[in-house]
């Protein structure tokens, strides 16, 4: 079975500063996909960024890059040039691409964005 | 855009009842997945279906059913509630399973679910 792991369960970073959130998974397959979502206090789950794990490229998305080390089995999320509205609970989700594609997800990682 | 769409978004019930949540996926996409929230935790992965038939099954209580529709909505039965099950259910929905290029799928907003 596949695990994800954050192990930072708060973090803060100031206004305009960048911040990384750290992200590692356990499987044994070589073919899946990476994904970090961001959870405001108004719950909902919002997609920030993908990877698929047979890509060496790292994924950007405005301010929003991973580093993405597929040995290592570490999936970071850095934000660049925070904002007060980036402040949210972060997810970090695997999804393997053999089977019906459900994901598995991190414990979270509350942001805080400091004015 | 059209996003996927649950209903209801909040729901009371008591202890021992019978609770129906709805999901409509986005347009064209034939997978749906539940998902539940507890307090504090992260999303656990309930169960999916791809072209209404389950693809999947996860951590779902024996008490809870779901079936994806012929239009594709679905709907999450849960029933004998516990005071456990109060939480936020996820709908999330994809065109393609994880199998085919790896969709992303996206979530609706959530279904409050509190069982008194």
């Amino acid at each position: 079975a596949q695990t994800v792991t954050q192990s930072q369960p708060e973090m803060s970073v100031q206004e305009a500063e960048t911040v990384t959130l750290s992200c590692t998974y356990d499987t044994s397959e070589s073919d899946y996909y990476l994904f970090w979502y961001k959870q405001p206090p108004s719950r909902q789950m919002i997609l920030v960024i993908r990877q698929e794990a047979y890509k060496q490229q790292n994924a950007t998305e405005n301010r929003f890059s991973v580093n993405f080390q597929k040995a290592a089995k570490s999936f970071s999320l850095k934000i660049s040039d925070s904002q007060l509205g980036d402040a949210a609970m972060y997810f970090c989700a695997y999804r393997s691409a053999s089977n019906a594609g459900k994901s598995t997800f991190g414990d979270g990682t509350t942001l805080t964005v400091k004015p | 855009a059209a996003g996927v769409i649950q209903s209801p978004r909040h729901l009371i019930k008591e202890k021992r009842e019978t609770a129906t949540l709805k999901c409509y996926p986005i347009p064209r996409h034939d997978t749906v997945y539940w998902y539940q929230q507890g307090p504090g935790q992260d999303p656990q992965f309930l169960i999916s279906f791809y072209e209404k038939m389950q693809s999947d099954k996860g951590s779902i209580p024996d008490r809870f059913s779901a079936q994806q529709f012929s239009d594709y909505h679905s709907e999450l039965n849960m029933s004998s509630l516990e005071l456990g099950d109060s939480a936020l259910y996820f709908c999330a929905s994809s065109f393609g399973t994880g199998a085919i290029l790896g969709n992303t799928i996206y979530f609706g907003e959530g279904s409050w679910l509190t069982v008194v």
